[in-house]
């Protein structure tokens, strides 16, 4: 067990809803990242967070957005939904922001019907 | 090309088993080579990490860097069914943010 929470470990929608993915670092981490993870693409870099700000974006959609709130949890908010958009969202948190150790949480499985 | 290649496997061995998993990059300026271990339905989890060229070693694992072949392997000796999980390369530059760019994983199977 990472430390590293994330609800809910499923969820299944419809084309063109929305919904919102949270995520709770390890007690005392600062930082929080989003991953993708599909098989045609492996696991893809979203998006990081440190100390409530964005410190680093990766290949994050702009149906996409992302925020980390006063006590570091995160929540990852996904739009305008795709069939393409189903996969795992894993959520990872390191201490400081340039940590090579990230601990990844269990991911929640996103399914686009 | 993409930066970071992964031979998806699937790789399956017996037990005792000597595994050599690979990854080839692109961007030479990645200095920090990191491999992860993901078992089914998981998390991945950080395996080892080595920062620029050379060779690192805990316990069964040894992590190896060649830089001027931007080429970086993991190699598990004496494989145990335990160890059947896909791993995953990942690397970053040094400095700046902190994007890991990661492989597509190898799938290993070690089988009894």
């Amino acid at each position: 067990d990472s430390g590293v929470t994330q609800t809910p470990k499923h969820l299944i929608t419809a084309t063109g809803q929305r919904v919102t993915l949270r995520c709770s670092p390890r007690s005392g981490d600062l930082s929080v990242y989003w991953y993708q993870q599909s098989l045609d693409q492996g696991l893809q870099f979203l998006i990081q967070y440190y100390n409530g700000e964005e410190r680093a974006k990766g290949n994050i959609l702009e149906r996409f957005s992302a925020q980390q709130f006063p006590d570091l949890h995160s929540e990852l908010n996904l739009s305008s939904l795709e069939l393409g958009d189903s996969a795992l969202y894993f959520c990872a948190s390191s201490p400081g922001d340039v940590n090579n150790e990230q601990f990844f949480g269990p991911g929640t499985r996103l399914t686009v019907l | 090309q993409k930066e970071v290649e992964q031979d998806p496997g699937p790789l399956s061995v017996p037990e005792g088993a000597i595994v050599s998993l690979n990854c080839t990059y692109s961007n030479s300026a990645f200095q920090y080579f990191m491999w992860y271990r993901q078992y089914s339905r998981k998390g991945p989890e950080l395996l080892m990490y080595t920062y620029s060229s050379g060779n690192k070693e805990d316990g069964r694992f040894t992590a190896q860097v060649d830089k001027s072949s931007k080429y970086i392997s993991l190699f598990i000796r004496d494989s145990q069914p335990s160890d059947s999980a896909t791993y995953l390369c990942a690397m970053r530059v040094q400095g700046g943010s902190e994007k890991l760019v990661f492989g597509k994983g190898t799938k290993l199977t070690v089988n009894p």
